[in-house]
């Protein structure tokens, strides 16, 4: 079982808006503002997305955006393009100094 | 120009010890801030991540697994080796070695991951 909670299956219709949203405790999500996401196409290495709740490195789509409101940070995806359907992570530091990963969220477009 | 790659055995038999390499270049380990963390992908599973080594060679362990793994680096050859005991075929997985940025907590660049199977 992940530390962090992920729904397992999204979908959303090409330019339509997304939110995948990622559950953990206090001790991880709600402590601290160290909150990643990755995008992760299979056979392929996954792909940073999002850092410290809400950055965007250089070269990542403004459609991308992240966020937090307590234990629950959230990614979301606007105007949905075919290339966005891949596997999503979150991620986040803890007390103890590790990391902790979420289930994972499949990203279909319809 | 940040590369890492993963090396090691495509096959080990239950209750053998498993050891990886991760080869890397565009950085040093000795530098402040640097980390290298494995990470590995169950076959239709989550991403589950393993270990984290520091520039200071600070060491630190997935709590489910602390017992089977060491992480250690060798700086001079720009590599950082993982290894896990007693490997089953549960630990059937892609695995993935990447550069943890410190500063802001997250993994910057990635390998292309190796895939290990555990089976008699």
């Amino acid at each position: 079982q992940s530390a962090l909670t992920q729904p397992a299956s999204v979908s959303g219709s090409p330019g339509q808006s997304i939110t995948i949203s990622c559950t953990g405790t206090s001790s991880d999500v709600g402590g601290y503002n160290y909150v990643s996401w990755y995008q992760h196409h299979p056979g392929k290495a996954p792909k940073f997305m999002i850092y410290e709740v809400s950055n965007r490195p250089s070269g990542v789509s403004n459609r991308f955006s992240g966020s937090k409101s307590g234990n629950t940070a959230s990614l979301t995806i606007s105007g949905l393009q075919a290339e966005d359907e891949a596997d999503y992570y979150c991620t986040s530091y803890t007390s103890s100094n590790t990391l902790a990963f979420g289930g994972g969220t499949k990203l279909t477009v319809l | 120009q940040v590369t890492l790659r993963e090396s090691g055995p495509a096959l080990v038999k239950p209750t053998q010890t498993l050891t990886l390499t991760c080869t890397f270049s565009g950085f040093s380990l000795s530098t402040s801030g640097m980390c290298v963390s494995w990470i590995r992908q169950p076959p239709g599973k989550a991403l589950e991540w393993l270990a984290r080594i520091d520039w200071d060679d600070d060491k630190y362990y997935s709590t489910s697994l602390k017992t089977r793994l060491t992480i250690s680096k060798d700086t001079s050859k720009n590599q950082v080796v993982l290894t896990m005991t007693n490997m089953d075929p549960v630990d059937t997985a892609t695995y993935y070695c990447a550069r943890y940025n410190w500063g802001s907590r997250y993994f910057d660049y990635w390998g292309q991951g190796t895939l290990v199977t555990v089976s008699s």
